[in-house]
């Protein structure tokens, strides 16, 4: 899987959109990105995941650049609840292969 | 989407001593995996709990230390064995399936060893 680079931290002001970059310039064709959430004490949480063209669920939009070697996950009006570690992960298949994590996002939501 | 249930939440051991992890799943799944989080880190993977054979481990990790049961294709243990207080840590159970587009996580099991 490819490896990924993510800032180590971020703040957003409450009501805002929470932009969190990630760069995976080493991607293949056949590689997937996928977020993933990890609210304090909690296991692992899925966001969002996409191969090239953008997506939005209700939770957050994933943009991916055309030459697919970085993506930015937003969410579009943040909360508290949002406050969490965000981890960028690349993968082959969709569905049954294993997560390499590497070391994330930790996003601060301030009141 | 698929429910983990993983047991226990939390516990305190002592050192030396040996324990067990259950997950549980709501439906069949193909793979299950369990990770390793030590405090103020990320997940690392320590072995793919294999349904009838024998788990398939990350280097770093050995059977003995953790030995993985998966009887069937909705439940598998993880046992930490003989522990010292670096083996306090969180262990998830991780859960994916080709019906599925991404895997789910138990809430995890916090343990610490003193």
């Amino acid at each position: 899987d490819a490896k990924t680079t993510q800032p180590p931290s971020m703040d957003c002001a409450e009501g805002r959109a929470a932009n969190l970059p990630c760069n995976h310039s080493t991607i293949s064709g056949n590689e997937y990105v996928y977020w993933y959430r990890q609210i304090h004490s909690q296991g692992p949480q899925y966001i969002i995941h996409g191969l090239k063209n953008n997506e939005t669920n209700e939770m957050a939009s994933l943009i991916i650049t055309e030459d697919r070697k970085s993506s930015t996950l937003i969410l579009p009006h943040a909360t508290l609840r949002d406050t969490a570690v965000y981890y960028c992960i690349v993968r082959v298949s969709v569905g049954n292969e294993k997560l390499t994590f590497g070391t994330g996002t930790r996003l601060t939501i301030i009141p | 989407s698929a429910v983990i249930s993983q047991k226990p939440s939390r516990d305190i051991c002592q050192r030396g001593t040996s324990l067990t992890i259950q997950c549980q799943v709501d439906s069949q799944v193909t793979m299950m995996f369990w990770y390793r989080q030590q405090p103020g880190q990320s997940l690392t993977l320590i072995a793919t709990a294999n349904q009838g054979s024998e788990a398939t481990y990350e280097s770093g990790f050995v059977i003995d230390k953790f030995p993985i049961s998966r009887p069937n294709l909705t439940f598998s243990t993880l046992t930490v064995s003989n522990m010292s207080p670096e083996d306090s840590s969180i262990y998830l159970c991780s859960v994916a399936d080709s019906k599925y587009t991404e895997a789910f996580f138990g809430q995890g099991t916090r343990l610490t060893v003193v």
